[in-house]
């Protein structure tokens, strides 16, 4: 069974705390893993990656961190701003294959407030 | 401006009627892909293109078609066969089949009436 989950619908943060944005995952073997950003009626945006074999990624305000024993993603963004308000969702890929493995979860809707 | 560029944007369906979505990218992707997002899921893998003149069903190909003559182009067809064509489809490319990253186009809304 593999599947990738965003267990919080939704999460709202004050302008400039941190978000924290959270992806499980049920395959151990997973080798890599993508946060996209989206806005309403548009397409996802690309953000930030990870490979299994890291444990941090960061990119200016965007940090991903990846615990492989507890099976869990985070996605933190610091500070938070309005423009952030947007769905975002994690993806991961099985091992020994190809992009189109990719399984998305279902998106995490953050609000920041000003 | 490099890109993947979805058309149209809304589009209305009879029920019984095929339709057509567009997909053009600028970004010399070997590998595009077609997904299907409904309300409260993860978005569904429909058909994947690795290369010209070849692709490969996803997991949710019933009812849609496509074709990929072109490295650009990759247009999906929804048939009168998919029985909830309502949903917001997107477009996607990587550079190649076997890279890490996924881009995708602005997402095309199909609503059957």
């Amino acid at each position: 069974d593999q599947q990738v989950k965003q267990n919080s619908p939704s999460l709202s943060v004050q302008e400039g705390r941190i978000s924290i944005l959270n992806c499980d995952y049920t395959n151990s073997m997973f080798d890599y893993f993508l946060w996209y950003k989206k806005y309403p009626a548009e397409g996802p945006t690309f953000l930030i990656s990870i490979s299994s074999i890291k444990d941090k990624n960061e990119d200016g305000r965007f940090t991903v961190f990846l615990n492989k024993s507890a099976k869990h993603l985070s996605l933190h963004i610091v500070p938070s701003q309005p423009g952030d308000s947007a769905v975002y969702f994690c993806a991961a890929r099985p091992p020994y294959s190809g992009t189109y493995k990719y399984i998305f979860g279902t998106g995490t809707r953050l609000k920041v407030l000003a | 401006d490099g890109g993947i560029t979805q058309s149209p944007k809304y589009l209305f369906r009879k029920e019984g009627q095929n339709v057509t979505l567009s997909c053009e990218q600028n970004l010399n992707h070997d590998a595009m892909y077609w997904y299907r997002q409904d309300p409260g899921q993860g978005l569904r893998l429909i058909y994947y293109s690795q290369i010209v003149n070849d692709f490969q069903k996803g997991d949710i190909a019933e009812g849609y078609s496509v074709s990929r003559e072109k490295k650009e182009s990759f247009p999906l067809t929804v048939t009168s066969a998919q029985k909830n064509p309502t949903a917001f489809y997107l477009c996607a490319s990587s550079p190649t089949g076997t890279g890490n990253t996924i881009y995708f186009g602005e997402g095309s809304w199909l609503t059957v009436v």
